[in-house]
């Protein structure tokens, strides 16, 4: 498997601009993870969902932000508008829930997506 | 070498030596908890976990330690190596799957 695929890597935008995230998790895995890194608050979870259908979104820090999950292999970050205070890398991770007829919590990364907002 | 909980987040370690990098995690409810290590550019990397029934469990190099008294956690690398530098994370599981990240700490392996 290739992991966990995310695009774009890079994304360079002006404020008030909309931006799409995109990531594609590893195939079989039932969550799905999406994540905010910056220096002054560290990794922060911002949405995750399992099966497709979004089971906790209190990180979500306001409307401008909305996620998306139309399939099991595919899921959406959207901003609109876009502001210089969402400049950071967002992460989408997967995980499986499961190893076996164990429950494991271990979650699989992309390689993230860097925004800038000017 | 050893770091203290999130105020020092920075480690310095000779390469050969064995690197302690320690957690104090904030819910006395939490579970689970994962270490992580981040490189430059990239996600963060699966290491090794613990369930809190668990006091210890060792893995290739590493091992963690769960002392649920005090809440706090350690991962100790043996042998550091070069390829060791990196960010370490620890995270701890206390609501479904949600994994609560600590501040990181940075690794740096001298030659």
């Amino acid at each position: 498997d290739a992991g966990v695929i995310q695009s774009p890597r890079h994304e360079v935008t002006e404020m008030g601009q909309e931006v799409t995230l995109r990531c594609k998790p590893i195939s079989g895995h039932d969550y799905l993870f999406w994540y905010r890194q910056t220096m002054m608050r560290g990794l922060e979870l911002l949405i995750y969902f399992n099966n497709n259908v979004p089971i906790d979104d209190s990180g979500m820090p306001e409307d401008r932000f909305s996620a998306k999950m139309p399939n099991a292999s595919f899921s959406t970050l959207k901003i609109q508008p876009s502001e210089p205070r969402d400049s950071a890398v967002y992460f989408c991770a997967s995980s499986s829930g499961t190893e076996g007829t164990r429950v494991t919590y271990e979650q699989y990364f992309g390689p993230g997506t860097r925004l800038t907002v000017t | 070498g050893e770091s203290v909980g999130l105020h020092l987040p920075t480690l310095s370690v000779q390469e050969g030596d064995n690197s302690i990098i320690n957690c104090a995690y904030s819910n006395s409810a939490s579970d689970y908890f994962i270490w992580y290590k981040q490189e430059s550019g990239k996600g963060p990397q699966f290491i090794i976990d613990i369930r809190s029934n668990m006091d210890k469990r060792q893995g290739q190099r590493v091992t963690v330690l769960l002392n649920k008294t005090v809440k706090h956690l350690s991962l100790q690398i043996a042998a550091t190596q070069p390829g060791d530098s990196a960010v370490y994370f620890c995270a701890e599981i206390f609501n479904d799957y949600k994994l609560s990240f600590g501040a990181g700490t940075t690794v740096t392996v001298r030659a």
